[in-house]
Formats: C-alpha cells, structure tokens, sequence
C-alpha cells in the first residue's frame, strides 16, 4: 500500500533561516508528488508538484527516487511560511486518490 | 469562479444521531473527493466521485457513505456518529478522475463535533 511519512509534526526555524520539510513515500511505481499547504483560516491548496518542477513562493522540491523522498526546501523562511504542510502522493497506476502524509507544521520565529 | 462550497461550516450532534453534510464543487469539475482531517491522523481519504459513480472507498467503516447528484454536488452521511468521528470533513473537486488527477480544489470544510 502507498504511505507518505512526514517524520516532523512541529518544526521551528527562525527568520531568515533555511527550512527543509520531509518527506518520504513508499510505492513501488512512479508516482505523482505534491506539497499543500494550509496557511491559518485558510483552505487548503496546492503549493507545488514535482512534475512542475518549478518554485513557488521561494520553495522547491526534488523527487529523489532512490531514496523516495520528496522534500521541500526553502533557504530563507519567512514568517507567512508559517502554516501547515502536507506531502501528497498520487500513484501512477488506475484511477486512485491522493494518499497524504500526517503534515508538518512550520513555525517562522521573527 | 466560486470556489467549493461546504455547508454546514459546523455542527455539533451527540452519539448515536447521523449526519448529513453538502458540497459543491467548482463549476465544471465533476470529480469530488472527500477527507476527514484530524490533529493526529491528518488527512485520511473516505471516498471519490465521479458522474455520479463512486470510483474510491477508503477504509471507514459502513455508517460514512456519501454520494453524487447529476449537477456534481456531493454529499456524505455519517450514521450512528461516535465521538471519534469528531473532525473537519474536507470536500475537494477536481476537474477529473483518474491518473494524474492534478490540483484538488477544496472547501472550508464542515466541523463536525460529536458529544
């Protein structure tokens, strides 16, 4: 079965700091990933998926298939990054849902 | 373009009674996908539509079922609640169902509590 493991619940990081969230998957094909991200009163949404291979609001992400991880780095937080994170995992074979790892939450200290 | 809509924002039951919560999507999209998102569990899939058809089920016990009207709206039931099913229910849409969906769209969510 697919999984998608964030091993941070909670990870603090000062301003201006770098900040890396983990992420790792297990699925034997070649899946989809993303990252979402849930800012305060807010909707969930999409931040960036591995296919786009693009940066968004600063942040960038590699899909490392030997070590099937997904990571999402950014070198300079802010504190709007404060939210919550969730990794999420598409598997590449018939029609099946976004599997979605347990979150991270990211708090910027000014 | 509106964005996905869940009614009710919240809602408090005891155990024992059911309920029902709505989602529409985004016009247009005629997939919707439902999650129950928990502090410990995060978010965990319940089921998917498309035209009217339920595609995915994850695995929640009988008493959640949900189900998918002509015009794509959504809704699920919870019978028989438990305390457990305290959470917020996030619906999202999708333009399509299947591989690679792309970007799931959701709501705000229906919080339900159980007392």
């Amino acid at each position: 079965a697919q999984r998608v493991t964030q091993p941070e619940k909670l990870l603090s990081v000062f301003k201006g700091a770098p900040v890396e969230l983990k992420c790792n998957y297990s699925y034997s094909g070649s899946p989809e990933l993303f990252w979402y991200v849930q800012y305060s009163r807010q909707r969930l949404q999409l931040l960036l998926r591995h296919i786009s291979r693009e940066s968004i609001k600063g942040f960038t992400a590699d899909l490392n298939k030997g070590e099937t991880s997904f990571h999402l780095k950014k070198p300079f937080a802010q504190e709007e990054d404060s939210a919550m994170y969730y990794c999420a995992l598409q598997p590449n074979s018939g029609n099946t849902p976004l599997v979605f790892g347990k979150g991270t939450r990211l708090s910027v200290i000014a | 373009k509106a964005g996905v809509t869940q009614t009710p924002r919240y809602l408090i039951k005891t155990r024992g009674q059911q309920v029902t919560l709505s989602c529409s999507p985004i016009s247009g999209h005629r997939s919707v996908s439902w999650y129950q998102q928990t502090p410990g569990q995060g978010l965990q899939f319940l089921f998917e539509y498309f035209s009217e058809t339920q595609r995915n089920k994850g695995n929640f016990p009988g008493r959640f079922s949900g189900r998918q009207f002509s015009n794509s709206r959504s809704e699920m039931n919870v019978s028989t609640l438990e305390l457990g099913d305290s959470a917020l229910y996030l619906c999202a849409s999708s333009l399509v169902a299947g591989v690679n969906t792309g970007e799931l769209f959701f709501g705000e969510g229906s919080r339900l509590t159980v007392l």
